[in-house]
């Protein structure tokens, strides 16, 4: 497929588990990004990629958060001990360069319930 | 404090109403993109634009860069247009995105 891809689709964890969800940018693409979008509201930024360097976590909210990419093409996202409110859709986007001007491509989401 | 405003929150209207959704936002930016995210997830960027105005088929972009504000139009809505519609700015300042909470907007036929 040419666009940016997500797995899961769906999580369904109970409190306390570990997570992990899946981005496949589109081929090549230099950038990747890891937005949370809680239920009713716009992405919020997690944490961004440069092939694999990870220049900037900021957003992360925990240290129970935890993005890689060790390779400069899949990213994994990683949660650990869940709580409830880290229940929201998960987005991953990917652009070509780091440039202001390249379009950010987003992958469908992954969509996490904590029971 | 939302560094990125959007108006309205929600919104219907009937098939063939001209539609304007506002974007307002506090902060430098390198450049701003309306978004459009369909029920069940899938986000597809619509303009990114850093000056002026663009058009693409039914939908227009403006923006105004000393008045911090942009605004997206759709002429003759269609139900198809249903969807949310998100605002986002990239900082002047890196590669950070700020995303307004989106208007939902839902064209009835």
């Amino acid at each position: 497929g040419a666009g940016v891809s997500q797995s899961p689709r769906y999580k369904v964890a109970k409190r306390g588990q570990d997570v992990a969800l899946r981005c496949d940018p589109i081929s090549g693409h230099v950038s990747l990004f890891w937005y949370q979008q809680a239920l009713g509201q716009g992405p919020e930024f997690l944490t961004y990629f440069q092939n694999e360097a990870q220049l900037d976590k900021s957003g992360l909210p925990s240290d129970r958060f935890f993005a890689e990419r060790p390779e400069g093409s899949v990213s994994t996202l990683k949660i650990q001990r869940t709580q409830q409110e880290d229940s929201a859709v998960y987005l991953c986007a990917s652009k070509l360069r780091w440039l202001s001007t390249d379009t950010q491509y987003f992958g469908p989401g992954t969509r996490l319930t904590v029971l | 404090k939302n560094e990125v405003e959007q108006s309205p929150q929600n919104l219907t209207a009937q098939e063939g109403e001209f539609i304007t959704i506002n974007c307002s936002y506090s902060v430098g930016i390198s450049a701003l993109h309306w978004l459009q995210q369909h029920p069940g997830g899938g986000i597809v960027s619509l303009f990114m634009l850093s000056s002026g105005k663009k058009k693409h088929g039914r939908l227009i972009a403006t923006i105004n860069i000393q008045e911090k504000h942009s605004s997206l139009h759709i002429t003759a809505s269609h139900p198809r247009d249903s969807a949310v519609y998100i605002c986002a700015v990239l900082r002047d300042t890196g590669n950070q995105f700020y995303f307004g909470t989106g208007t939902s907007l839902t064209v009835i036929p």
